[in-house]
């Protein structure tokens, strides 16, 4: 078992929706947990970060972790084209290099 | 202006030769870090620095070199025993090695071994 899974995708949605990607993991001492943005040809910029279990808003961003289920998520509402990206979960025990997911590719049309 | 810098961003070289890929930060960061991207493969990590002189090993460090003579310098070398060296390579950042978790990246170089 791969210490972090994500759907590649591609996943395509119509403008407006709301977006959930996801990723499991199995390394229960994973305490960071983030969500960057990579837009094509570009490298990867940090979109979310949060600190073991529960939720956090950015805008018409949400990151969610359940440690229990080790299992993170984050909600993009009202999508628009401009977050079509490949979203790449990545997390970390502290003190230790970040282990990323493969990535999910997220298209947006209008 | 700060962040981190990569250069070139494409890059050619024929089979058999080395080369070298320059990463630059003004962040005054003290870790640094190499990664490979492939297609459907995520970010890999190839070798990393906590501090000035000092580096280690990632998951996928054969046929590449790094050094750390600078804080603010962190050039990767693939080398001839690297065997699929095409490939997009990110060099990131973060503060220190305890603050491992935000990685600042730089625009990438993608490499093509003809």
């Amino acid at each position: 078992q791969k210490e972090v899974e994500q759907d590649p995708g591609p996943l395509s949605v119509p403008e407006g929706a709301i977006v959930s990607l996801n990723c499991t993991y199995s390394n229960s001492a994973f305490q960071y947990f983030m969500w960057y943005r990579q837009y094509s040809r570009k490298g990867p910029e940090l979109l979310m970060y949060t600190y073991s279990s529960g939720n956090k808003e950015d805008g018409r961003f949400t990151a969610q972790v359940d440690k229990s289920s080790k299992y993170i998520s984050l909600f993009i509402r009202d999508s628009q084209p401009s977050d079509s990206a490949t979203y790449l979960c990545a997390m970390s025990a502290g003190n230790t290099p970040l282990v990323f997911g493969k990535g999910t590719r997220l298209s947006v049309i209008a | 202006d700060g962040g981190i810098t990569q250069s070139p961003k494409y890059l050619f070289r024929k089979e058999g030769q080395n080369v070298t890929l320059s990463c630059e930060q003004n962040l005054n960061h003290d870790a640094m870090y190499w990664y490979r991207q492939d297609p459907g493969q995520g970010l890999r990590l190839i070798y990393y620095s906590q501090i000035v002189n000092d580096f280690q090993k990632g998951d996928i460090a054969e046929g590449y070199s790094v050094s750390r003579e600078k804080k603010e310098s962190f050039p990767l070398t693939v080398t001839s025993a690297q065997k699929n060296p095409t490939a997009f390579y990110l060099c990131a950042s973060s503060i220190s090695w305890v603050n491992t978790d935000t990685q600042y990246f730089g625009p990438g170089t993608r490499l093509t071994v003809l």
